[in-house]
């Protein structure tokens, strides 16, 4: 299973609404990632969790809140959006290790803030 | 800081001609290089990867080439077809046991006319 799976593909949520992503991988790999990603634009690097701890935060705005309950899943918490967070969110996971591995990503889950 | 630089697209080409998309890139040391692709609407798929100079990655026909002393990982496949369409991005990252960030070109468009 090299699989990256991400639930909801689509969302779509008001200002003053919460949601949550959820992302799942049967790799057994220990380093997680969020990105997101404008149209037309490259990811960008928003979250790493490695071993189920939080790694990095690429100062990103506090209504977006990572979880990592286990070393399965990850999630992405979302509160009081802006429009202008409307994107593509975008899981990835890579094994650790001394050597440089490849990231798997998810299909990806494209939300809408109205 | 780190920094990957694309060719600017979009290319169209016939189906059969021969591929190339540039990538240059910036790094202190001696990062891992990638191509990912990306179908529309889909998430990012590996395509091939390099971990050190003068390595070949090669997938699907596709195939870039570390090249240290030009700084370079330039794609090619020598025949492309229809479903080759996508988006495709280079990036580079280094070995930071599971902390790795990819550093992402702005992406070339590809587009294949039957």
């Amino acid at each position: 299973d090299t699989e990256v799976t991400q639930t909801p593909k689509h969302l779509v949520m008001g200002m003053t609404n919460k949601k949550s992503l959820k992302c799942e991988q049967h790799m057994g790999h220990r380093a997680m990632y969020w990105y997101k990603q404008k149209a037309k634009k490259p990811p960008e690097l928003m979250f790493v969790y490695s071993y189920e701890k939080l790694s990095i935060n690429e100062s990103v705005p506090s209504r977006f809140s990572p979880e990592c309950p286990n070393s399965s899943l990850l999630n992405l918490h979302l509160h009081a959006l802006q429009p202008e967070d409307s994107a593509l969110y975008l899981c990835a996971s890579s094994q650790i290790g001394r050597m440089n591995t490849e990231a798997f990503f998810g299909q990806g889950t494209r939300l809408t803030v109205v | 800081g780190d920094s990957v630089t694309q060719m600017e697209g979009p290319v169209t080409l016939s189906e059969e001609a021969f591929l190339t998309i540039n990538c240059t890139y910036t790094a202190t040391g001696y990062p891992s290089l990638f191509w990912y692709v990306q179908y529309p609407g889909e998430g990012l798929q590996l395509l091939l990867k390099a971990t050190k100079a003068d390595d070949k990655g090669s997938n699907k026909g596709f195939e870039a080439t570390y090249r240290k002393e030009t700084t370079s990982f330039h794609l090619e496949k020598g025949s492309v077809q229809v479903s080759d369409s996508a988006v495709y991005f280079c990036a580079l990252s280094f070995a930071n046991f599971g902390n790795e960030k990819l550093t992402f070109g702005t992406g070339t468009r590809l587009t294949i006319i039957p």
